[in-house]
């Protein structure tokens, strides 16, 4: 098993609708989670982080996160075609630096 | 703007040569990570440094990667010799080694082995 899987892609969303993304991790001791997005041909960026249960928004952006399912979303609402890109999914494990990335998912947003 | 710089953006170079990566973390940051991204793999953690001490080089095949940080400013990722499955695109990140570690990539080096 993966340390951290995300919902298969590619997804596909009009311009306007929200992209719901998912990620699960294994390691139950696992204390911060990350959303990183990353433009084809680029680095990955930061766009929200998350380390207690229950939602956090910044933005068009809404991360969450339920511990005791190991499970972390992203919503992206009033989605735009500039956030069509790949996002990864990464948590660090308890007691350390480490992180660890999901697969990535894909997401379209068509205008 | 304070970022992470890596060089060469681009390598190309035939199978069985040396090939060194280079990284300049920001300027505070004291850890410092290599990822290797492919289509296949996604991004693998491959070596991560805290203050120039390696703590984990297990995603690195050793017999021919090799990581330093010979000092607070430069990182160095090698590959002796080089092979086709090395073609990947080559990430350095730097964070600050808090709790809640937040990376900040560099651009990313684009190795080509033929």
């Amino acid at each position: 098993q993966k340390e951290v899987e995300q919902n298969s892609g590619p997804l596909s969303v009009p311009e306007g609708a929200i992209a719901s993304l998912n990620c699960t991790y294994s390691d139950r001791g696992s204390q911060s989670f990350f959303w990183y997005r990353q433009y084809s041909g680029k680095s990955p960026e930061l766009i929200m982080s998350i380390y207690s249960n229950g939602d956090k928004e910044d933005g068009r952006f809404t991360a969450q996160l339920n511990k005791a399912s190991q499970y972390v979303s992203l919503l992206i609402r009033d989605s735009q075609p500039s956030d069509s890109a790949t996002y990864l999914c990464a948590v660090t494990p308890e007691n350390d630096y480490k992180l660890s990335f999901g697969a990535g998912t894909t997401v379209t947003v068509r205008a | 703007d304070a970022r992470v710089t890596q060089t060469p953006r681009h390598k190309v170079t035939e199978m069985g040569q040396e090939v060194t990566m280079r990284c300049q973390p920001i300027l505070g940051h004291n850890t410092v990570f290599w990822y290797r991204q492919t289509m296949m793999q996604g991004l693998e953690l491959l070596a991560y440094f805290r203050n120039r001490a390696p703590l984990d080089d297990s995603g690195m095949p050793k017999d021919r990667f090799s990581a330093e940080m010979p000092d607070a400013t430069l990182a160095t990722l090698k590959i002796q010799p080089s092979e086709p499955r090395d073609s990947a695109v080559y990430f350095c990140a730097s964070g600050t080694g808090t709790a809640n570690e937040k990376l900040f990539f560099g651009s990313g080096t684009q190795l080509s082995v033929l």
